[in-house]
């Protein structure tokens, strides 16, 4: 059974700094993975979407790679700002049921200005 | 502008009166899924449907109902609330269901209070 698993719950840093955050996953049979945003009392947002064919993806400061063989994701943001501050979570759509998507608890990020 | 809609936003309700939430969709999407989401357990699926009249289980459907007699629409029904079904709910939609290139697109969330 797909399982996501997102490390560190929760991170601060300061303003400027650029983090990355890790997403993993125990089965690498997987279409895609999605890294999404939430504001508080929100929806998700999506952020980005990898292709399980593709290595990584790029959105502005936001870089996602995907490591499937180790089943592995990080989405690196660069020059943080307060306005990241947010939740951050990671999803898989399994090759198994193209219809489900996993999603991990997900990283809570504070930007400290 | 390109959205899910889900309503009601809050809802505080007592056990046992039924209740439904609605979600739609002006993408033209034909995939819909319904999720709760709880403290510790991350976003769980409740019911997807992949086009009109077909609908299936998600990983917990235990006291859920769903339709879907017209693509843009996807109500949630509660038809018996129970206190453990106090959760916060998302709607969400993608392009189809085999275009795995597709990002979902979700609602901003319904917050259900079972008392």
């Amino acid at each position: 059974k797909q399982e996501v698993t997102q490390i560190p719950a929760a991170l601060s840093v300061p303003e400027g700094e650029n983090l990355v955050l890790n997403c993993s996953f125990t089965d690498s049979a997987i279409y895609n993975l999605q890294w999404f945003r939430q504001d508080p009392g929100k929806g998700l947002t999506s952020l980005l979407l990898i292709q399980s064919s593709q290595r990584e993806q790029t959105s502005g400061r936001l870089n996602a790679s995907l490591d499937k063989s180790s089943g592995r994701s990080t989405l690196y943001i660069a020059a943080s700002q307060p306005g990241d501050s947010a939740t951050y979570l990671c999803a898989v759509r399994p090759s198994s049921s193209a219809s489900k998507i996993i999603f991990g608890s997900g990283t809570r990020l504070s930007i400290r200005p | 502008e390109a959205q899910v809609t889900q309503n009601p936003r809050y809802l505080i309700t007592v056990t046992g009166k039924k209740l439904t939430v609605t979600c739609s969709q002006n993408m033209n999407h034909e995939y819909m899924s319904w999720y709760r989401q709880d403290p510790g357990l991350g976003l769980r699926q409740i019911y997807y449907s992949m086009n009109v009249e077909v609908t299936d289980k998600g990983d917990v459907p235990e006291g859920y109902k769903v339709s879907r007699k017209e693509k843009r629409n996807f109500p949630l029904i509660l038809e018996s609330p129970s206190p453990n079904q106090t959760s916060l709910y998302f709607c969400a939609s993608s392009l189809k269901q085999g275009a795995t290139n597709q990002p979902q697109h979700f609602g901003d969330g319904t917050r259900l209070s079972i008392l």
